[in-house]
């Protein structure tokens, strides 16, 4: 049981290049999510999706994409990226019946220079 | 502008210390929960607090939730080395999303 998993773990891009950041969960979640974390300012939410098939902007969803593959996938794509993404990114799951409880991956650094 | 306001932002204390991590809005939350981060690795959950007035315990941390629903608090007895981390307060909004605290990053010297 591995939990959420992240790839990659380390990216440096160049502004402008494209990547897309990979997460999958074995918890049979529905939910998933996209933040990023950056100092002093928590975890900003990116887009959601609340089960197979939809997703939903958050706080923060300008200049990204996402894509829910399957129930187990959530892929986070940045078409055209910008010095302002670099950040760390963490993917996480949740169940929401019952215990309401999170899960995170270890997060991806990626940094646009 | 933060939904919710930790504070403090830092807190370096010394071991066998006692302290005290708050998070605070003006909106209300449907349930609240507390995580710790440590370097290179993802938020870990702690706790979550649902009722109003709730209080729950994991060993030396004590979590409870304002009667309002507004604000949380941490408090931590006797701190140890191994409390040393990120502590991140986390509000529910609606069925789905959850808004962060900006984090309270807690120091125990040895």
């Amino acid at each position: 049981n591995a939990g959420v998993t992240q790839t990659p773990k380390f990216q440096v891009l160049k502004t402008g290049q494209s990547m897309t950041l990979q997460c999958a969960q074995d918890m049979n979640h529905n939910s998933m999510y996209w933040y990023r974390q950056d100092p002093g300012m928590g975890l900003r939410l990116i887009y959601y999706s609340a089960s197979e098939g939809t997703t939903d902007k958050g706080e923060v969803p300008n200049g990204y994409n996402v894509s829910r593959l399957n129930k187990r996938e959530f892929s986070l794509r940045l078409e055209s990226a910008a010095p302002s993404q670099t950040s760390v990114y963490f993917c996480a799951s949740r169940t929401l019946t019952g215990q309401d409880e999170q899960y995170f991956g270890p997060g991806t650094r990626l940094t646009v220079t | 502008t933060q939904l919710l306001e930790q504070s403090p932002q830092f807190l370096s204390i010394q071991e066998g210390e006692n302290l005290t991590v708050y998070c605070n809005s003006s909106s209300v939350f449907s349930s609240l929960q507390w995580y710790r981060q440590e370097p290179g690795e993802g938020p870990v959950l702690l706790v979550t607090v649902v009722t109003g007035g709730e209080v729950k315990k994991l060993k030396r941390l004590t979590f409870q939730f304002g009667d309002a629903r507004k604000d949380s608090s941490l408090h931590i007895t006797a701190a140890q080395p191994g409390d040393t981390g990120l502590y991140l307060c986390a509000g529910a909004r609606g069925a789905q999303k959850l808004v962060f605290g900006q984090g309270t990053r807690l120091t125990i010297n040895p």
